[in-house]
């Protein structure tokens, strides 16, 4: 049973566009919602984290968004560069150690 | 400074070896855990130490055995593997593995291949 579900599976964006994950969970019980980003042979680096009593929380030109009614939370990447380009993992948690992953968005940002 | 360090970075074992994959962090962290990962697959947790106990094992087969030696190393021993315990495996650590909001710090992993 997938406790957080992550959508697209990839996503291929332009240079300078906007790059959009979604995802979504059920257990009301996850207070804590980390983004990592993970690149090729490396282990996931945290990116950015929220906490459910927060709507939005930017840092530098990651956006997270965070719905708690809805149970949806996204990522925004502004102004996308190719060095971006990797998989975004986003996650929930619980107590630290019942961290839930999504299942991945592979990201390419093309020049 | 949020650095976890694995060694080694690459390991081929054949199917009867012994190795172990070693893991230490300087960051204070009192929670310790394993996770393995598949290409293109979120990691899954193996095992948890939390103040240099084990708290929680995955029902992960026994040819994995962990060991918290003291609380800024943790080590995995390998014996028996078979093929399709290849993978990558990763090494993180929290401050306390208690509030929620402890976040987990990764290591680079050691990409593991099992002949």
């Amino acid at each position: 049973q997938q406790q957080v579900k992550q959508s697209p599976q990839s996503l291929i964006v332009q240079k300078g566009g906007i790059s959009i994950i979604n995802c979504a969970y059920e257990n009301t019980a996850f207070d804590y919602f980390p983004w990592y980003q993970q690149f090729p042979g490396k282990g996931p680096a945290l990116l950015i984290a929220i906490r459910p009593d927060v709507s939005e929380k930017k840092e530098g030109r990651f956006t997270i968004s965070f719905n708690k009614s809805a149970k949806q939370f996204s990522l925004h990447i502004m102004d996308s560069q190719p060095g971006d380009s990797a998989t975004y993992f986003c996650a929930a948690q619980t107590g630290a150690n019942n961290l839930f992953f999504g299942t991945g968005t592979r990201l390419t940002v093309i020049p | 400074d949020t650095e976890v360090t694995q060694t080694p970075k690459h390991l081929v074992m054949g199917m009867t070896n012994k190795k172990s994959l070693k893991c230490e962090q300087h960051m204070g962290h009192r929670a310790m855990y394993w996770y393995k990962q598949k290409a293109k697959k979120p990691p899954e947790l193996m095992f948890v130490y939390s103040y240099e106990k084990l708290s929680i094992n995955e029902s992960v087969p026994s040819r994995f055995s962990p060991e918290c030696p003291n609380s800024s190393l943790l080590n995995l021993h390998l014996h028996a593997l078979q093929p399709e315990d290849s993978a990558l495996y990763l090494c993180a650590s929290s401050h306390s593995g208690g509030p929620s909001t402890d976040t987990q710090y990764f290591g680079p992993g050691t990409r593991l291949t099992v002949l």
